[in-house]
């Protein structure tokens, strides 16, 4: 079957920097997003790795593995505001969309 | 309208009646989605469609069905709604085909089924 982990839930401080992981197994792969989605609101896009590395957006990044079925979110210098799930989706070989059920990031003052 | 609206934006309904859950968007974009979200669980694809005129199924198709018969609108109707409906769910858009592309969502609807 298809598969996608995240942490459930996690917890840092305001200013600090949070790394969320996000581990696939599916068959095939096309692509990689990262959502971030806001309590009671729709998913937004953050980002999309396709090729391995690091894609640096502002204060986000996201990284990929394709040899390790591996990407992770890099959060810099977090505000408060960046309280919300963020949501590891891996496009598929029939190019549909397999989402993980989300990693709900807490921020601290 | 800017994007994707959805309506309603909440509804409580009996089990065994019909429901159907509206999506338009105004991005002109060619293909549209239907997800639930359901607490614990990442969002599960219902059905789609590549185009107007065409539709497919996703991964949890069984108890809906939806059209899109012009580009802007994809509704989504549940026959006979059952209990294990319940949810929040959430249409999307997105410009090229097949879900390679950025995914646009509506405000997404939560429906509870009694």
């Amino acid at each position: 079957g298809q598969n996608i982990d995240q942490p459930t839930e996690m917890t840092a401080t305001e200013g600090a920097i949070v790394q969320i992981n996000c581990t696939y197994q599916t068959s095939g792969f096309n692509g990689l997003f990262w959502y971030q989605q806001h309590a009671g609101e729709a998913p937004t896009f953050l980002s999309y790795n396709v090729l391995d590395g690091l894609e640096e957006k502002g204060r986000f990044s996201s990284f990929l593995s394709r040899s390790k079925g591996y990407s992770y979110l890099l959060l810099k210098e977090l505000q408060m505001k960046d309280s919300a799930s963020y949501l590891c989706a891996v496009l598929d070989s029939n190019y549909q969309l397999i989402w993980g059920a989300g990693t709900k990031l807490i921020i601290k003052p | 309208i800017a994007g994707i609206t959805q309506a309603p934006t909440s509804q409580i309904l009996a089990a065994g009646r019909r429901m159907t859950l509206r999506c338009t968007q105004d991005m002109r974009h060619n293909a549209m989605y239907w997800y639930r979200q359901d607490l614990g669980l990442g969002l599960r694809l219902i059905h789609y469609s590549n185009t107007a005129g065409t539709t497919g199924k996703g991964e949890v198709p069984d108890g809906y069905s939806v059209s899109r018969a012009n580009t802007d609108d994809f509704p989504l109707t549940l026959a006979s709604a059952v209990p294990s409906q319940t949810s929040v769910y959430f249409c999307a858009s997105s410009e090229g085909l097949a879900g390679a592309d950025t995914q646009y969502f509506g405000p997404g609807t939560r429906l509870t089924v009694l």
